[in-house]
């Protein structure tokens, strides 16, 4: 079945230890988002690729850093974790037409990869 | 800019109904809502896009008042699987991004 997949599901890093969360897709979304969501929290968005075009958010932090190297796959990379980033990573991929102007697709949500810093 | 949801929490009895409301600030383009269960990602339920429009499967349903700036979901008879907490999510005009209400917690008894 076509699907966003979220690996690992659970990962832990060390305070300050660099550490790479990955997303890939099988729906051939042109949009791919990755949502930060702490506990009891509403999900926020942290950044999206429309296509290849990069969009970051103005609150999000520059430890924040995302790559996407091609259609099907999104990593996030957390440069140097705090113990506040601790919280569930969700990705989540729409299909969206260029200048339609609205969000006019759901989105497809990952299983979430839950981080833990020590 | 996050849009407001009320109330925050509700309790319900099974067969019970509850509504939900969505609140923006800024005109709304399009409204999502979404359920999720603790440990989980949000499950779609379903998009507005127009103002006036109305839609809804099973006995959740929801509105959308482009005008008045807000939309409401309407749950009917719940059962205890409507459990969870429920997010609306705004999408403004030009940006292909979705950015969430706080959530609404809902909790369903026998």
């Amino acid at each position: 079945d076509a699907m966003v997949i979220q690996n690992p599901r659970y990962q832990v890093t060390q305070f300050g230890k660099p550490v790479t969360l990955s997303c890939s897709q099988t729906l051939n979304h042109n949009v791919m988002y990755w949502y930060q969501q702490k506990s009891s929290q509403a999900p926020k968005l942290l950044f999206h690729y429309y296509d290849k075009d990069f969009n970051n958010e103005a609150d999000t932090p520059d430890n924040f850093q995302s790559r996407r190297p091609n259609t099907s796959f999104c990593f996030l990379d957390i440069r140097s974790p705090g113990l506040g980033d601790a919280a569930m990573y969700l990705c989540a991929t729409s299909r969206a037409l260029r200048f339609s102007g609205r969000s006019w697709e759901k989105l497809f949500f990952g299983s979430g990869t839950q981080l833990s810093v020590l | 800019q996050q849009p407001v949801q009320s109330p925050q929490a509700v309790i319900l009895r099974e067969g019970e109904d509850a509504v939900i409301n969505c609140s923006s600030s800024k005109a709304l383009y399009s409204v999502h809502w979404y359920r999720q269960k603790h440990g989980e990602a949000p499950v779609f339920l379903m998009i507005l896009l127009k103002g006036g429009e109305q839609k809804g499967h099973d006995k959740i349903s929801a509105s959308f008042n482009e005008k008045k700036q807000q939309s409401s979901l309407y749950l009917t008879a719940s059962q205890l699987s409507y459990s969870g907490t429920y997010f609306c999510g705004t999408g403004n005009q030009g940006a292909q991004k979705l950015v969430f209400g706080q959530g609404t917690r809902l909790t369903i008894n026998p």
